[in-house]
C-alpha cells in the first residue's frame, strides 16, 4: 500500500464551482501535509502546507487535515479555468527530509 | 531569482548510451533530490542528497547514479539507459530541517526518451 493515496481523476467542474480534492495516508508519523500544483509541462510548486491537524486558508484555497482519520483535503472556492492543473498532496515526517507524494489529481475547470 | 535549473529539457537517446542530466540550484539548499514522474505512478524519488558528498537511494534507484561534489549541483547519470527509463525527470531542492522541507523547489523537468 502506497503511503499517500490520491484519486487520479480527472475531475471536471464548471467555472465558479467549489472543488474538493482529497488524499488519505497510512503513516501516523507524518506531521506536515502539503498541496503542490503542477501545470502541464511544468514542475510542481508548493501551494500551501499544514502542520498536524486543522485548517489553513489562503485566498480561495483551504487545506484541511484530520489526523484521526488520516485524511487530507484541499478546497478551492470560486474555481477558475486557471486552476486547471494536477494537484499533488504530499506528507512529511518531521524527523526526515523525504516528501511522500500522492499520484496527483487532474482538475479541469471549464469556462 | 530563486530557481532550480535542469538541462537538457528534452532528450532522445539510444539504449546503452551513457547520459547525464544536470541540475543546479542557486538557493544554497542542503537537500537535493531526483524524481521520475510516470502516468499512473506519480512522482517517485530516485536519489537524494542531504549535503555535499552525502547521497542515498530513494524508492527507484536501479539504473541511476548521482554525485554531489558541490552544494549547488546534483547531476543524474544513466550509465546504460534502457527504454523503461523513458520518463519525465524532476530535480528538486529544499532547505533542511522541520517545516523547511515542506517547500521543495522543482526544476522544469527533463523529458527523456530511450529508444
Amino acid at each position: 500500500q502506497k503511503e499517500v493515496e490520491q484519486d487520479p481523476g480527472p475531475l471536471s467542474v464548471p467555472e465558479g464551482a467549489i472543488v474538493s480534492l482529497n488524499c488519505t495516508y497510512s503513516n501516523s508519523a507524518f506531521q506536515y501535509f502539503m498541496w503542490y500544483r503542477q501545470y502541464s509541462r511544468k514542475g510542481p510548486e508548493l501551494l500551501m502546507y499544514t502542520y498536524s491537524s486543522g485548517n489553513k486558508e489562503d485566498g480561495r484555497f483551504t487545506a484541511q487535515v484530520d489526523k484521526s482519520s488520516k485524511y487530507i483535503s484541499l478546497f478551492i472556492r470560486d474555481s477558475q479555468p486557471s486552476d486547471s492543473a494536477t494537484y499533488l498532496c504530499a506528507a512529511l515526517n518531521s524527523g526526515y527530509s523525504t516528501l511522500t507524494f500522492g499520484k496527483g489529481t487532474m482538475l479541469l475547470v471549464s469556462p | 531569482e530563486a530557481q532550480v535549473t535542469q538541462n537538457p529539457r528534452y532528450l532522445i537517446t539510444v539504449t546503452g548510451k551513457k547520459l547525464t542530466v544536470t541540475c543546479s540550484q542557486n538557493m544554497n539548499h542542503e537537500y537535493m533530490s531526483w524524481y521520475r514522474q510516470d502516468p499512473g505512478l506519480g512522482l517517485r524519488q530516485i536519489y537524494y542528497s542531504m549535503n555535499v558528498e552525502v547521497t542515498d537511494k530513494g524508492d527507484v534507484p536501479e539504473g541511476y547514479k548521482v554525485s554531489r561534489k558541490e552544494k549547488r549541483n546534483f547531476p543524474l547519470i544513466l550509465e546504460s539507459p534502457s527504454p523503461n527509463q523513458t520518463s519525465l525527470y524532476f530535480c528538486a531542492s529544499s532547505p533542511l530541517g522541520g517545516r523547511s522541507n515542506t517547500e521543495a523547489f522543482f526544476g522544469q523537468g527533463t523529458r527523456l526518451t530511450v529508444v
